[in-house]
């Protein structure tokens, strides 16, 4: 079974750039979960979907953050613009279901803003 | 959310047990108490998960304290694999239905040879 793909791994722009980050769940996996994590801190919930519709994104910065899973299989999450307190690794989740016990993790994108 | 307190570090000898505890005293009835761990570099992997009863499988054990407000973790024989921040996690319920996870700082345990 294939993992969760994400891209670019690793992304380094000025501030004040834009990026964006994308995550192919697991086939079949209806929630997604986009995740931020500061060095040696846990992951912290950006965002949450359930099939194309959003579940929960109350943490997620929406001046400049923003995230989209049109067709409720693949998702990116863009950031405009970037600001030196968003390096971190964006890392992307999928489960069957938001009432599945088990979140599967990517490996994560690694940006870094100048 | 109910919070959990974890030791920030810990070590174990490689082929001893290697038990991780954690305290989550305001935990609800009805929340679950998950482990994932994440291994350097890496995004963070399910390990366990338990309601009320102790839990095993092919990775670990979870043992969780009758009145719900502590558990530990048990890796039975740790190996240098098993170098990793380890989270303890307890998983609330949101309006619907879903289900929310909050990740801590977490326990970083060394596994010496």
């Amino acid at each position: 079974e294939a993992g969760v793909a994400q891209s670019p791994r690793y992304k380094i722009i000025e501030k004040r750039q834009s990026v964006a980050f994308w995550c192919n769940p697991i086939s079949g996996h209806a929630t997604l979960y986009w995740y931020q994590q500061i060095l040696g801190q846990g992951p912290k919930l950006l965002i949450q979907f359930q099939n194309n519709g959003v579940v929960d994104d109350s943490q997620l910065p929406k001046d400049r953050f923003s995230a989209e899973r049109l067709k409720g299989v693949d998702s990116t999450l863009k950031i405009q613009p970037a600001k030196l307190e968003d390096s971190a690794v964006y890392l992307c989740a999928s489960s069957l279901g938001a009432g599945a016990y088990e979140q599967y993790f990517g490996p994560g994108t690694r940006l870094t803003v100048t | 959310d109910a919070k959990t307190t974890q030791p920030p570090s810990m070590d174990c000898a490689e082929g001893r047990a290697a038990n991780l505890p954690c305290n989550h005293s305001t935990i609800s009835g009805n929340e679950y108490v998950y482990w994932y761990r994440q291994i350097h570099s890496q995004g963070p992997q399910y390990i366990i998960h338990g309601l009320k009863n102790n839990e095993t499988n092919e990775m670990a054990s979870l043992i969780i304290t009758e009145d719900r407000k502590s558990s530990t973790l048990i890796l039975p024989h740790a190996t240098l694999r098993d170098t990793a921040v380890y989270y303890c996690i307890v998983r609330s319920a949101m309006a619907g239905g879903y289900q929310k996870v909050t990740f801590g700082t977490g326990t970083k345990l060394q596994v010496i040879p």
